[in-house]
C-alpha cells in the first residue's frame, strides 16, 4: 500500500487567501484524522471522521477552518481566509478499527503551510 | 496542567547507553498509551503501545506503565545514532475512543 497520501507537500500563500489541503487515507481504513503541528502547541487533533462522517471537530480552531470527507478515499481541510498564525505542518492520519482496539494511526508526510 | 506532559529536552545520551523517556498524564481514566517517534521533517510513526501496568518489551524498546502514578516511560537500550529523534507520548482516554492526546515530545540525541 502507498500509505497515507497528502498534497500539496508545501504551500506558501498570502494572508487572506483560501488554502485547501488534501488527503487520501490508506485503502480500507475507516478513520481519518487531521492534525496540526507547531513548535508552540505541539501536535493537535483538529477533526476526525469515521466512515466519512465527522465525529469530533472540537479541535477546529475557528470557523475559518472546515473539513470534508466526500468519500472513503478523499478528504480536504480548507482554511478561508488564511492567516499567518495558521502556518504549521498539517498531518492527515488514518486507522482501521479492529474490535475495541483501533490503535495504530498511520500518518501521511504532512503539508507544510506558510502564510505570509 | 497539560493533559500529557513530557520533558522537551533535549536529552543527550552516549551511544550504547540506555535512553529513558518519561511522560505523565492527568486523566486517571486513560486506558491506552503510545510512543511515537518523529524524525526531523518527517511524520510520527508508532513504535510502542501499552495498555496494562508493567513492562512491555519489543527489541531494544521497553515501555513501562504505572497507572497509579499516571506515568509512562520508554527505555531504549543500546542507543544508536539512528534513535536520535523526537519521541511523542500519546494517550487515549478510554477503550473504544479514537482521539489521541499527544505530549509536546522529547528531543533525543544519541552521541557517537
Amino acid at each position: 500500500d502507498a500509505g497515507v497520501i497528502q498534497s500539496p507537500r508545501h504551500e506558501v500563500t498570502e494572508m487572506g487567501q483560501e488554502v485547501t489541503l488534501r488527503c487520501k487515507p490508506i485503502s480500507g481504513h475507516d478513520y481519518l484524522f487531521w492534525y496540526r503541528q507547531t513548535m508552540m502547541r505541539g501536535l493537535e487533533l483538529l477533526i476526525y471522521f469515521n466512515n466519512n462522517v465527522p465525529i469530533d471537530d472540537s479541535g477546529m480552531p475557528e470557523d475559518r477552518f472546515s473539513a470534508k470527507m466526500p468519500n472513503a478515499s478523499f478528504s480536504t481541510l480548507k482554511i478561508q481566509p488564511s492567516e499567518p498564525r495558521d502556518s504549521a505542518v498539517y498531518f492527515c492520519a488514518s486507522s482501521l478499527e479492529e474490535g475495541l482496539l483501533q490503535e495504530t494511526q498511520y500518518f501521511g508526510p504532512g503539508t507544510r503551510l506558510l502564510v505570509l | 496542567q497539560k493533559e500529557v506532559e513530557q520533558n522537551s529536552g533535549p536529552l543527550s545520551v552516549p551511544e550504547g547507553a540506555i535512553a529513558s523517556l518519561n511522560c505523565t498524564y492527568s486523566d486517571r481514566g486513560s486506558q491506552s498509551f503510545f510512543w511515537y517517534r518523529q524524525y526531523s521533517g518527517k511524520s510520527p510513526e508508532l513504535i510502542m503501545s501499552i495498555y496494562s501496568n508493567g513492562d512491555k518489551e519489543d527489541g531494544r524498546f521497553t515501555a513501562q506503565l504505572n497507572k497509579a502514578s499516571q506515568y509512562v516511560s520508554l527505555l531504549i537500550r543500546d542507543s544508536q545514532p539512528s534513535d536520535s529523534a523526537t519521541y511523542l507520548c500519546a494517550v487515549k482516554r478510554f477503550q473504544g475512543a479514537q482521539k489521541l492526546v499527544f505530549g509536546q515530545g522529547t528531543r533525543l540525541t544519541i552521541n557517537p
